[in-house]
């Protein structure tokens, strides 16, 4: 079982929906999770932190389920500039942090 | 304020080669990390270093080794180039080392090797 898994997509969805990705790890040891958001050819950048009580931002929601191992990310109200590739991230005890393949997704009109 | 910034962008090498890779942390960042990117896959981690020290090293071969500067740059160096070396390197800085950290990320070097 691979540490970080993620299902690749592509999520396409229409504009104004409400999409949902989970990413599971396997260390039932790690301790920090977070969300990236990377465009084609581009770097990724931080969309949030993954915090034990949950965390939301706008749009955005993030969970945290230890009981079994996941993580999810919410997206209400899709839009078009949503479509991007989104990585989780998940850091057990050492200071090697694993990033999953990304899930892709593509927002239409 | 600046962001990591990355040098160079493109490069193109030959099997063999030797390749020097900087990169440059977000002002009042000490921790610099890389890693490695290939077409399809969430990027690899290859080394973290904080405070001029090695704190993590990813599942790389010793031809990848990687070094920080007393002013928190740093620089990544392959030797004996392979063509699966190539891929998207990537340098992300943050505040400090640790599990519950956020990290920011430059804008990549591609590497091409041929």
């Amino acid at each position: 079982r691979k540490e970080v898994e993620q299902d690749p997509g592509p999520f396409n969805v229409p504009e104004g929906a409400t999409v949902a990705f989970n990413c599971t790890y396997s260390n039932s040891a790690s301790q920090s999770f977070f969300w990236y958001r990377q465009d084609c050819r581009k770097e990724p950048k931080l969309l949030m932190s993954v915090y034990s009580s949950g965390n939301e931002d706008g749009r955005f929601t993030a969970q945290l389920n230890r009981a079994s191992q996941y993580i999810s990310l919410l997206i209400r109200d899709s839009k078009l500039s949503d479509s991007a590739t989104y990585l989780c991230v998940v850091s057990g005890g050492s200071y090697i942090p694993t990033f999953g393949r990304g899930t892709s997704l593509i927002v239409h009109p | 304020d600046a962001g990591v910034t990355q040098s160079p962008t493109h490069l193109i090498k030959t099997r063999g080669q030797h390749v020097t890779l900087r990169c440059s942390p977000i002002s009042g960042h000490k921790s610099v990390s890389w890693y490695q990117q290939v077409l399809g896959q969430g990027p690899q981690f290859i080394f973290q270093y904080y405070e001029k020290e090695e704190r993590g090293r990813g599942n790389f071969p010793d031809r990848f080794s990687a070094r920080q500067f007393p002013n928190y740059s740093s620089e990544l160096n392959v030797n004996a180039l392979l063509l699966g070396d190539s891929a998207l390197y990537l340098c992300a800085s943050s505040r400090t080392s640790g599990n519950n950290y956020e990290q920011y990320f430059g804008p990549g070097t591609r590497l091409t090797v041929t």
